[in-house]
């Protein structure tokens, strides 16, 4: 049963535009939204992570909207650069010390 | 200094065989998780350890065993290897309460 849905599977964006991908949940009893960013041959890797009391929290290029009403989270990567070409993939936890839960990934690649 | 590290990086063998996989982190971390990414890369948990105990055991074959034998090590043995065990093995590591869960570079195995 997949408890984390993400969109779109894949996503082609060109230098210096927004990157958007989207996940819903259904577990109301989530409070902790990661996002990992995976290079091939590498392990997921802890991007920007957020809690159900803020609705948006900002790093550099990187930004999670989180809106807690409609169970569902997205992340913004601004000005997007052909280093940030991987696979990003959402998730989900009851805190951090449980197991992630996480969406099927989505494959960005941003061109030059 | 690498903080979660897992060998070996590459393992190919054949059907029926018994293979272990190691993990070791040196964050000072109290939980330990294996995690298994298919062909597709959906990454899906199969177990938690937290401070050498048991904690989540997820529907896995009786044929995957892990082995904490301290809080900083945690190893995957498969028993009576099958085709469909091919996949990327992950090993990760987090505080039981807080952020930051931290994965290894993962182990590609393929059963031959």
């Amino acid at each position: 049963q997949q408890q984390v849905k993400q969109s779109p599977q894949s996503l082609i964006v060109q230098k210096g535009g927004i990157s958007i991908i989207n996940c819903a949940y259904e577990n109301t009893a989530f409070d902790y939204f990661p996002w990992y960013q995976q290079f091939p041959g590498k392990g997921p890797a802890l991007l920007i992570a957020i809690r159900p009391d803020v609705s948006e929290k900002k790093e550099g290029r990187f930004t999670i909207s989180f809106n807690k009403s409609a169970k569902q989270f997205s992340l913004h990567i601004m000005d997007s650069q052909p280093g940030d070409s991987a696979t990003y993939f959402c998730a989900a936890s009851r805190n951090s010390g449980y197991a992630l839960n996480f969406g099927k990934g989505t494959s960005l690649l941003v061109t030059p | 200094d690498t903080a979660v590290s897992q060998t070996p990086k590459y393992l190919v063998t054949q059907m029926g065989n018994d293979k272990s996989i190691k993990c070791e982190q040196n964050l000072g971390h109290d939980t330990m998780y294996w995690y298994k990414q298919d062909s597709k890369k959906f990454l899906k948990i199969m177990f938690s350890y937290n401070n050498k105990e048991l904690i989540i055991n997820e529907t896995v074959p009786n044929r995957f065993s892990p082995k904490s034998p301290d809080k900083a090590h945690l190893n995957l043995h498969i028993n009576s290897l099958e085709l469909g065990d091919s996949a990327v093995y992950f090993c990760a590591s987090s505080r039981f309460e807080g952020y930051g869960y931290t994965f290894g570079s993962g182990t590609r195995l393929t059963v031959v």
